[in-house]
């Protein structure tokens, strides 16, 4: 059983860019989330996907920012029109989530942004 | 709202020693879920332990220990006998109940730098 990965796991770009992050989640894992990591600080969360429907959207996410999980499998995060502020490690997890049951989120090893 | 609060920045010992990394949280939810997750240098978070707000029974795991103590709204975490490899960030993280996505809430974290 592989663990969540993501893809690239840097990115270089000049602001004003769009850029877009891949994550596959563990397969049959239900819910995938996406969180945000500057430097020196934990994790911020930005959205979630049940099966594919994104069920909320913190306040981070500005309209720049978008997210699918079209099949309900693997999920993409676009942000467009990179600004410095962007840059930060952008963060996948995903967990198997039901009515009666609560398990861990597993996280892959990020993708790190950097607008110059 | 969630709040997770790590006052130790940075924790350094020489090996051997005790540690203990202490976090503080704030709901308004009575079901919720405490997390402890570990990053090491390479970045990935990983998962150490999971609590519900039922359950306060302290748990040992190896050198890992953590004490919830619902009263004070802390859940510490203890490494005994500390070794190098211990060296990483970690991070405290609170959970919603089921219903409400289970978005994790982390602390700032705490660097814990072991010496050989």
């Amino acid at each position: 059983d592989t663990g969540v990965s993501q893809d690239p796991r840097h990115k270089i770009t000049k602001r004003g860019q769009n850029v877009t992050f891949r994550c596959d989640p563990i397969s049959e894992h239900n819910r995938l989330y996406w969180y945000r990591q500057t430097l020196g600080q934990g994790p911020e969360f930005l959205t979630y996907f049940q099966n594919e429907a994104q069920l909320e959207k913190s306040r981070l996410l500005s309209d720049r920012f978008s997210a699918e999980r079209p099949k309900g499998s693997f999920s993409t995060l676009e942000i467009q029109r990179t600004e410095q502020g962007d840059s930060a490690m952008y963060l996948c997890a995903s967990s198997l989530s039901g009515l009666t049951r609560f398990d861990e989120q597993f996280f892959g090893p990020g993708t790190r942004l950097t607008v110059l | 709202a969630q709040k997770v609060t790590q006052a130790q920045t940075e924790i350094s010992v020489v090996e051997k020693e005790d540690v203990t990394l202490d976090c503080v949280y704030e709901t308004r939810d009575t079901t919720y879920y405490l997390f402890w997750y570990k990053q090491p240098p390479s970045g990935e978070l990983v998962f150490l332990i999971r609590r519900n707000s039922f359950d306060e029974q302290n748990e040992i795991s190896g050198r890992y220990s953590w004490n919830f103590q619902k009263s004070t709204s802390s859940f510490n975490f203890t490494i005994t006998a500390s070794q190098v490899v211990d060296s990483a960030v970690y991070f405290c993280a609170l959970s919603e109940a089921e219903a409400a996505g289970n978005k994790l809430t982390f602390g700032g974290g705490t660097r814990v730098l072991v010496k050989p």
